[in-house]
């Protein structure tokens, strides 16, 4: 009963072009969401998050995009450089009533940028 | 600032033995959480602790699984008697208490655990 889903193990990118990483969630719930970056060896690190009552939130070369309609958001990295190569966790929590730290992961997508 | 440190790294032990796994949050945060990735897949959540007293162990597996947090310092997980699905990557991640943005939660680097 995956809550969080991330359709795509994989992503292969040209370095300078846009990396598109989605998400989709099935809890109408969750209202904030984070992308975290993870690389070997290493725990997550938080990358950056949108509440629900956004649509588009942007720092720097990332921006996130949420479509609660359709249940889907998606992380964008735009130019994709080669140190943004990791795998990638979309998480989402739902503040009303749930335990802070409490996150729904989905399994990742590794994100390779070649030169 | 020193960061969330776990210990040991990896640990390979046998079907039926036991194993303790090690988490120290950073200083000062109340909040603690036993993470697990087995293979890919998700990254699940275990357990909560606030300060030593346990918030939500809903997530934990089973009753081979013992968290502790004596002292509301650092933390124990010990699985006993492991089995091989209990293979995987632990994660433990610490927070401030009374904080309200997810962002503001720490990961360790985690423990590779694996069962043969």
């Amino acid at each position: 009963d995956q809550q969080v889903k991330q359709n795509s193990p994989s992503l292969s990118v040209q370095e300078g072009r846009i990396s598109i990483l989605n998400c989709d969630y099935t809890n109408s719930m969750f209202d904030y969401f984070l992308w975290y970056k993870k690389y070997p060896a290493e725990g997550p690190t938080f990358l950056i998050s949108i509440s629900s009552i956004k649509d588009k939130n942007e720092d720097g070369r990332f921006t996130v995009f949420l479509n609660k309609s359709a249940k889907h958001l998606s992380l964008h990295i735009v130019p994709s450089q080669p140190g943004d190569s990791a795998v990638y966790f979309c998480a989402a929590s739902g503040r009303r009533g749930s335990t802070l730290g409490r996150l729904y992961f989905g399994r990742g997508t590794q994100l390779t940028v070649w030169p | 600032e020193a960061g969330v440190t776990q210990f040991p790294s990896h640990s390979v032990i046998e079907k039926g033995q036991t194993v303790t796994l090690r988490c120290d949050p950073i200083s000062g945060h109340d909040n603690l959480y036993w993470y697990r990735r087995v293979m890919g897949k998700e990254i699940k959540f275990l357990l909560h602790f606030v300060k030593e007293s346990k918030q939500d162990e809903s997530g934990m597996p089973n009753n081979r699984f013992l968290a502790e947090r004596t002292g509301g310092t650092y933390s124990t997980l010990k699985v006993q008697p492991a089995e091989l699905e209990d293979s995987g990557v632990y994660f433990c991640a610490s927070s401030q208490d009374g904080e309200t943005l997810n962002e503001k939660l720490f990961f360790g680097s985690g423990t590779q655990l694996s069962v043969l």
